[in-house]
């Protein structure tokens, strides 16, 4: 259980074009949805809280309208990244937030690597 | 506040040794600590967690070590296999897992045979 899918896997796009990143919780409903940014060797790094219903909170420092976050059902939020240039090029991951008995849990999604160029 | 520091950075163990990574935080309203384990190209996948209220969690292979008054959390792999070789997250979050999650810097294990 408490499986969660991106996608694509692997998108390649020209500078100035929008990409979309799909993230879905397969087997739970999750209010809760966080996207995160990675660059190679190094930590993830929290993008934004997507939740249900409602406009997303994004980490200081984080562009919202370069980085769209829509949360439009309990199963989907997506990220689309508006005019790419090459320094958005990234592994970008998403988690679900799920109920567990005493406390909640994230889950990932596998990530999304995105190459602009 | 929110920082967690997780070391060492990058650690070689051989096969069915013991795998030490630790970690220490700030913040004393974290609540819920969990575990990740990330391989290349892959998103994390969650290991194993632990709440303040005990002092030690196993599961398999893998212990989670818990000192409240010290604020210190570490993970312990048992019998090393090679297939453990992966980039290991420690974390912390508030009201018991219910916000977002603050990540250790990663350590990368690697098991030689």
């Amino acid at each position: 259980g408490a499986v969660v899918s991106q996608h694509p896997s692997w998108v390649i796009c020209k500078s100035g074009t929008s990409v979309k990143i799909e993230c879905r919780s397969l087997d739970f409903q999750a209010t809760t949805m966080f996207w995160y940014r990675q660059f190679p060797k190094q930590s993830l790094m929290l993008m934004a809280t997507s939740n249900e219903g409602s406009k997303a909170t994004y980490e200081q420092g984080v562009e919202k309208d370069k980085f769209l976050i829509n949360h439009a059902s309990l199963t989907l939020s997506t990220l689309t990244v508006t005019s790419a240039h090459p320094e958005d090029s990234s592994f970008y991951i998403c988690s679900a937030l799920t109920s567990g008995r005493y406390q909640e849990t994230q889950y990932f999604g596998p990530g999304t690597r995105l190459l602009v160029l | 506040q929110q920082q967690v520091k997780q070391s060492p950075q990058s650690l070689i163990v051989q096969k069915g040794g013991i795998s030490i990574i630790n970690c220490a935080y700030e913040n004393t309203a974290f609540d819920y600590f969990p575990w990740y384990q990330q391989f290349p190209g892959k998103g994390p996948a969650l290991l194993i967690a632990i709440r303040p209220d005990v002092s030690e969690k196993k599961e398999g292979r893998f212990t989670i070590s818990f000192n409240k008054s010290a604020k210190q959390f570490s993970l312990h792999i048992m019998d090393s296999q090679p297939g453990d070789s992966a980039t290991y997250f420690c974390a912390a979050t508030r009201n018991f897992g219910n916000e977002k999650l603050t990540f250790g810097t990663g350590t990368r294990l690697t098991i030689i045979p």
